[in-house]
Formats: C-alpha cells, sequence, structure tokens
C-alpha cells in the first residue's frame, strides 16, 4: 500500500525552527513532486511549496507567504523530503501535509499531517 | 497567482439529491492540472478528480468533473450520507504556481 508520513511537528516560539520530514514506501517515491500543503486550525487548505523530481532537477517553488524561511530538500535513497522552517511565525500554525505527484495521476497520494504550533 | 474562487460557500442538500460544486479561476488553467479534492473532519484531503474530469482510484463514479478554461464543476450525481464534506478545487500546475480554492461546505438539508 502506498503512503507518505510526515513527522517532526510540535511546538516551537515565534522566530524558531523546526524541521519536518515527509517519507514515502509502495511507490516508486524518485519519480514523484512533492508538495508541501497546509491547513491552518479551522480554515482551508494553503500550498506552500513543491520540489520537483531528479529528471526535473530537484527544482523548488515556494509560496510567497514562506519564501525565504522554509527550505525544501530531498534524499531520494531514503525516500524522503525534508521541510525546514526558519523564522517560524504564529501565523505558520498548522497542520502540514506532503502530496506526492505525477503528471499521470494527479497529487494522489497524501500524508496524514503532522501539527505545527508556533505560539510564545 | 491564479485565484481559484469555488461557489457556494455551503450547500445544503438532502441525500439522494445532485449537486453542483463550481470553482471559477482568475485566468485560464490548464485543464491537465485541475483538481478536486473531499475532506472530512480530521482527515487529510482526498483527491477525487484529476486533470479535471478523471476519477482518481477507488472514486465511485457518481462523482464527475467537468470544465475547461476558467470554468471548472464537480457534480455528485446521487449524494450518499458520506458525501456531506468539505470541497477543494486546486491547480496544480508547475507555472503559474499551485494554488486550492477556498472551499465548499456540503451539509445535510
Amino acid at each position: 500500500e502506498a503512503q507518505l508520513v510526515e513527522s517532526g511537528g510540535g511546538l516551537v516560539q515565534p522566530g524558531g525552527s523546526l524541521r519536518l520530514s515527509c517519507a514515502g514506501s509502495g511507490f516508486t517515491f524518485s519519480d514523484r513532486y512533492i508538495d508541501w500543503v497546509r491547513q491552518a486550525p479551522g480554515k482551508g487548505l494553503e500550498w506552500v511549496g513543491r520540489i520537483r523530481n531528479k529528471a526535473n532537477g530537484y527544482f523548488t517553488q515556494y509560496a510567497a507567504s514562506v519564501e525565504g524561511r522554509f527550505t525544501f530538500s530531498r534524499d531520494d535513497s531514503r525516500n524522503s523530503v525534508y521541510l525546514q522552517m526558519n523564522s517560524l511565525k504564529t501565523e505558520d500554525t498548522a497542520v502540514y501535509y506532503c502530496t506526492g505527484l505525477l503528471w499521470a495521476t494527479g497529487p494522489n497520494y497524501w500524508g496524514q499531517g503532522t501539527l505545527v504550533t508556533v505560539s510564545p | 497567482e491564479i485565484v481559484l474562487t469555488q461557489s457556494p460557500g455551503t450547500l445544503s442538500l438532502s441525500p439522494g439529491e445532485r449537486a453542483t460544486l463550481s470553482c471559477r479561476a482568475s485566468q485560464s488553467v490548464t485543464s491537465t492540472y485541475l483538481g478536486w479534492y473531499q475532506q472530512k473532519p480530521g482527515q487529510a484531503p482526498r483527491l477525487l478528480i484529476f486533470g479535471a474530469s478523471s476519477r482518481a482510484t477507488g472514486i465511485p463514479d457518481r462523482f464527475s468533473g467537468s470544465g475547461s478554461g476558467t470554468d471548472f464543476t464537480l457534480t455528485i450525481s446521487r449524494l450518499e450520507p458520506e458525501d456531506f464534506a468539505v470541497y477543494y478545487c486546486q491547480q496544480y500546475g508547475n507555472s503559474p504556481p499551485s494554488t486550492f480554492g477556498q472551499g465548499t461546505k456540503l451539509e445535510i438539508k
């Protein structure tokens, strides 16, 4: 069974840092673009950014709200993608999901999410 | 950035009825990159439709997607009790970057 599993969430103070992980199994992880999507409590979905696959140079894109503070990386040998979050703000509080995208099937793999709380 | 506007914000219907949800884009979206999701409380979103009209694996055929350009529609032909949830559209192309609509809540009348 294909799955994505996020980890690393928790409570952090404003201005702090946190690193999230997204591990895939049951599918060819290296083929997929990986997106990060977040959802603040009681709110809708917000696209955070994307890291492409090796064939596309591991190119990264970021939403304007996180540009310069968040960084994606991936290690296909570990079937994992990482989200380094720096200079965290209270408005970054959300459940963070990773999703796996193939153009042929769409973003059909989603993790269960990990909660990040930024609070004094 | 492409802004996706979903309507209505809330839709109140009864089981067995037909649901029609709209997603309008601020500029043309390549149909290949338009998706619809269902989200229930405490759960991750589930992909229903990709490429504007293709059902994802395991999705019942009462769910269908249509549209092109700036206007897209998700139709649920006959509502089942488990269909009451929040629905989101997303354009997931590379350029412009991906965005989501604000969601439509489908509630039991």
